[in-house]
């Protein structure tokens, strides 16, 4: 059963342009969003993540919106780059219970950023 | 830091081989995982250690797959009998029990069972 739906599943951006990636969950019991960036023959690696107390989290150009009530965050990437062309993973997990760090994964989207 | 490592990087075996994927988290941290990625099913962890004790092991397909983590610096994935519907790419990733959930993935194992 997949608890975190991603969309969409691939992307073509302009150089320049903006990139919106976005994740829906059922789970009220996440508190932990991240998002992960994956190049080819790489592991993924941290890109932003955000916790419900706030409903934006920026970090240069990459800005994760949330929202709670709606159960939906979503990726924005600002002035897009060739070099952002990856995947992205977002993800999430619940409350911070003894020794839980179980991150529930979306399928992924790849992003292609054209010159 | 190095980094997590991971070895081999590229395994080409045939069905019915054993198969021992090998990791090495990275100095300090608590918790271990394995993950597989293909294209039909994204990433799924397969288990995570804390503190070398397996807490979850809901993802492991099978018991052709066992994981074992004998010490702090050193886990083995391993698939006995493979078979080719185990290719794919095997991460290990390491965090740190310290507050932050960050997950550091090694490079990765690519698989083939022929």
């Amino acid at each position: 059963q997949q608890q975190v739906k991603q969309s969409p599943q691939s992307l073509i951006v302009q150089k320049g342009g903006i990139s919106i990636i976005n994740c829906a969950y059922e789970n009220t019991a996440f508190d932990y969003f991240p998002w992960y960036q994956q190049f080819p023959g790489k592991g993924p690696a941290l890109l932003i993540a955000i916790r419900p107390d706030v409903s934006e989290k920026k970090e240069g150009r990459f800005t994760i919106s949330f929202n709670k009530s709606a159960k939906q965050f979503s990726l924005h990437i600002m002035d897009s780059q060739p070099g952002d062309s990856a995947t992205y993973f977002c993800a999430a997990s619940p409350v911070n219970a003894g020794n839980n760090r179980k991150l529930i994964w979306g399928l992924g989207t790849s992003l292609a950023v054209n010159p | 830091d190095a980094g997590v490592i991971q070895s081999p990087r590229h395994e080409v075996t045939e069905m019915g081989q054993e198969v021992t994927l090998r990791c090495k988290p990275i100095s300090g941290h608590d918790y271990l995982f394995w993950y597989r990625q293909t294209m039909m099913r994204g990433l799924e962890l397969l288990i995570y250690f804390n503190n070398n004790v397996p807490i979850d092991d809901s993802g492991m397909p099978e018991d052709r797959f066992s994981a074992k983590m004998p010490n702090a610096s050193f886990s083995t994935l391993k698939i006995q009998p493979s078979e080719p519907r185990d290719s794919a790419v095997y991460f290990c990733a390491s965090s740190y029990d310290g507050g932050e959930e960050t997950q550091y993935f090694g490079p990765g194992t690519r698989l083939l069972v022929l």
